[in-house]
């Protein structure tokens, strides 16, 4: 069907907020990938989920951020108490299997934090 | 520490000429490298890559990865305005894609 979907499109937000962005993988899709793109930069890796479960966190920054996938299909990204630096673009991709499969990106949430 | 460098970082060039850009890697046990092409907000695929030597091709775009040396490289021949955008690298290492700053390109008419 349609492509990866990410909502809101823009998301601003005043230091201390907690937010949350959405992902909408491609259906059929059991991996799913949250970066965060920071001006001038490529995409960040922050977290690879296989199924419901977070295959590999590594990428996530600190304790604030987290994200879930409770049905092994749409995804959270959850950011608590945010900073000025947590403003970037955030990324979700999906692909078929993971792995060397390849990521199919969604047009991102971009993140103001004032 | 897995890395992936891209070179140049900004290309500017008129319609009609032929560009290569670069992609050189550092990662441990190394699975694919991707090529992507990113005009606004969200990357699109180009290439995927895993065995040396084999060029893959779609339309005026070609890429190959030397996996000897650790790199690669996307070849964009007769240009065209449409074609500017930030071309992204980024190598697979395992679940993790490490991508490159990549490469700002350009095309003036």
């Amino acid at each position: 069907g349609a492509g990866v979907s990410q909502t809101p499109s823009n998301k601003v937000t005043e230091k201390g907020k907690y937010v949350e962005l959405r992902c909408d993988p491609i259906s059929g899709h059991t991996a799913l990938y949250w970066y965060r793109q920071s001006l001038g930069q490529g995409p960040e890796f922050l977290i690879y989920f296989q199924g419901t479960g977070a295959a590999d966190d590594s990428g996530l920054p600190n304790d604030r951020f987290f994200a879930v996938r409770p049905e092994g299909s749409v995804s959270t990204l959850k950011i608590q108490r945010t900073e000025r630096g947590d403003s970037a673009v955030y990324l979700c991709a999906s692909s078929i299997g993971g792995g060397i499969d390849t990521q199919y990106f969604g047009p991102g949430t971009r993140l103001t934090v004032l | 520490e897995d890395k992936v460098v891209q070179s140049p970082l900004s290309l500017v060039v008129h319609e009609g000429d032929t560009v290569t850009l670069n992609c050189s890697y550092e990662v441990t046990n190394f699975r694919s490298l991707l090529w992507y092409k990113q005009e606004k907000k969200a990357p699109t695929f180009l290439f995927m890559l895993t065995s040396s030597g084999i060029e893959k091709k779609s339309g005026r775009l070609s890429s190959i990865l030397d996996k000897k040396e650790l790199f690669s490289i996307l070849n964009i021949t007769a240009t065209q305005t449409g074609d500017s955008a930030i071309y992204l690298c980024a190598v697979a290492p395992g679940n993790q894609f490490y991508f490159g700053t990549g490469t700002s390109l350009t095309v003036i008419p």
